[in-house]
């Protein structure tokens, strides 16, 4: 894989319900994968910065995982409430350089 | 302590015409990153800032946009002569930490830019 990837491009999820979505990276050279959470007209903010092969974190409801070796990480909202509605984005890093390369988002879209 | 802001929020200009973008950092941040995002695709690097140098513009589409950073403080985007194609979401982002490897990036809300 070439670029940052993010599946499905949007979700409808009913509240209460568990969803999780997809980032796939380039493994070459990773060095760093981060989540940020975007609500449109308001800044991204940052859920997770993930270095290490097999991470997991963790904060409330959501969480992440991370494989560098295949070069995928997953984000899962467990108990989906209507306050999670907003587009997930993925972002990789790599060692050689300093910027992150952004995937196009997952909008989540949290029905009551 | 104050965010990452942005001004204006929304900018609304016609094609040929030119527009400036600030950024204000978070104070005692030396990384500074401009990003962008055309409607219904993904957020784009634009350039890097390392206090007041210019660590990596690649990501700058032509010599049509121009950035400075006074002083190493807040960061300004030019956009001169504006074409329709720039229309987006520009995002600014700053961070302490050498580069994106160790620390998150702390973004503004971005500023709007349309064409017409």
């Amino acid at each position: 894989i070439l670029n940052v990837e993010q599946s499905p491009q949007s979700l409808h999820v009913q509240e209460g319900d568990s969803t999780n979505f997809t980032c796939s990276f380039p493994s070459s050279n990773f060095y760093a994968l981060h989540w940020y959470r975007w609500e449109t007209a308001k800044s991204p903010e940052a859920l997770f910065v993930m270095t290490l092969n097999g991470d997991e974190k963790k904060k409330g409801r959501i969480s992440a995982t991370l494989n560098t070796k295949e070069g995928y990480s997953y984000l899962y909202i467990k108990g989906s409430q209507p306050e999670d509605s907003a587009t997930y984005l993925c972002a990789s890093f790599k060692a050689a350089g300093n910027k992150l390369t952004f995937g196009g988002g997952t909008r989540v879209l949290v029905k009551p | 302590e104050a965010g990452v802001t942005q001004f204006p929020s929304h900018s609304v200009i016609e094609k040929g015409q030119t527009v400036t973008l600030r950024c204000d950092p978070i104070s005692g941040h030396d990384n500074l990153y401009w990003y962008r995002r055309v409607m219904g695709k993904e957020i784009k690097f634009l350039l890097h800032f390392v206090k007041e140098s210019k660590q990596d513009e690649s990501g700058m589409p032509n010599n049509r946009f121009l950035a400075e950073r006074t002083g190493g403080t807040y960061s300004t985007l030019k956009v001169q002569p504006a074409e329709l194609e720039d229309s987006g979401v520009y995002f600014c982002a700053s961070t302490r930490s050498q580069g994106a490897n160790t620390g998150e990036l702390f973004f503004g809300e971005g500023s709007r830019l349309t064409v017409l």
